[in-house]
């Protein structure tokens, strides 16, 4: 059975720093994996989705990498803002399976002004 | 805009007071899916439907009904709600299962059951 392990739980920086949230799955065998961020009681907004195929994706201050034979992924927040207070979540999306996706519990991110 | 619409935002309800929470989508995707989040447990996958009249129970379908009668809506259904169905419920959309596209989520329906 997938699972998908994200460290830190919580992480709490000053504005203005670079930092990395982890992501771990024990199931290589997967199409994809997607990071979501999560506003308190909101819904989920996609940040990027990264193919098994490539290595990383990157949009504005982020990038995700991806090494699936290792079971790991990235998600690099530069020059972090206090807008950029929220749950992130990763997802992988697991091949051979109709079950769909398999969420990590989550990092809480706190960027102090 | 393309999105993935869900109504009521907010629920409180009774225990066995049926209720449905309804689910559409406006981008032609045909998998769609229900999931529940509760602290400490994550999101966890209640109902998923591959495609029009084909719905499959996901890891946590006790209790829950869907139906896919049309592409485009795909309704959570509780006969009997019960307080351990209390959660943060989000409908998700994609146009491949997820194979080649990425998921869209619902901005999540809070349900309270007293």
């Amino acid at each position: 059975k997938q699972e998908v392990t994200q460290i830190p739980a919580a992480l709490s920086v000053p504005e203005g720093e670079n930092l990395v949230l982890n992501c771990s799955f024990t199931d290589s065998a997967i199409y994809n994996l997607q990071w979501f961020r999560q506003d308190p009681g909101k819904g989920l907004t996609s940040l990027l989705l990264i193919q098994s195929s490539q290595r990383e994706q990157t949009s504005g201050r982020l990038n995700a990498s991806l090494d699936k034979s290792s079971g790991r992924s990235t998600l690099y927040i530069a020059a972090s803002q206090p807008g950029d207070s929220a749950t992130y979540l990763c997802a992988v999306r697991l091949s051979g399976s109709a079950r769909q996706l398999t969420f990590g519990s989550g990092t809480q991110l706190t960027v102090l002004p | 805009e393309a999105q993935v619409t869900q109504n009521p935002r907010y629920l409180i309800t009774v225990t066995g007071k049926k209720l449905t929470v309804t689910c559409s989508q406006n981008m032609n995707h045909e998998y769609m899916s229900w999931y529940r989040q509760d602290p400490g447990l994550g999101l966890r996958q209640i109902y998923y439907s591959m495609n029009v009249e084909v719905t499959d129970k996901g890891d946590v379908p006790e209790g829950y009904k869907v139906s896919r009668k049309e592409k485009r809506n795909f309704p959570l259904i509780l006969e009997s709600p019960s307080p351990n169905q209390t959660s943060l419920y989000f409908c998700a959309s994609s146009l491949m299962g997820g194979v080649r596209d990425g998921y869209t989520f619902g901005s999540g329906t809070r349900l309270t059951v007293v």
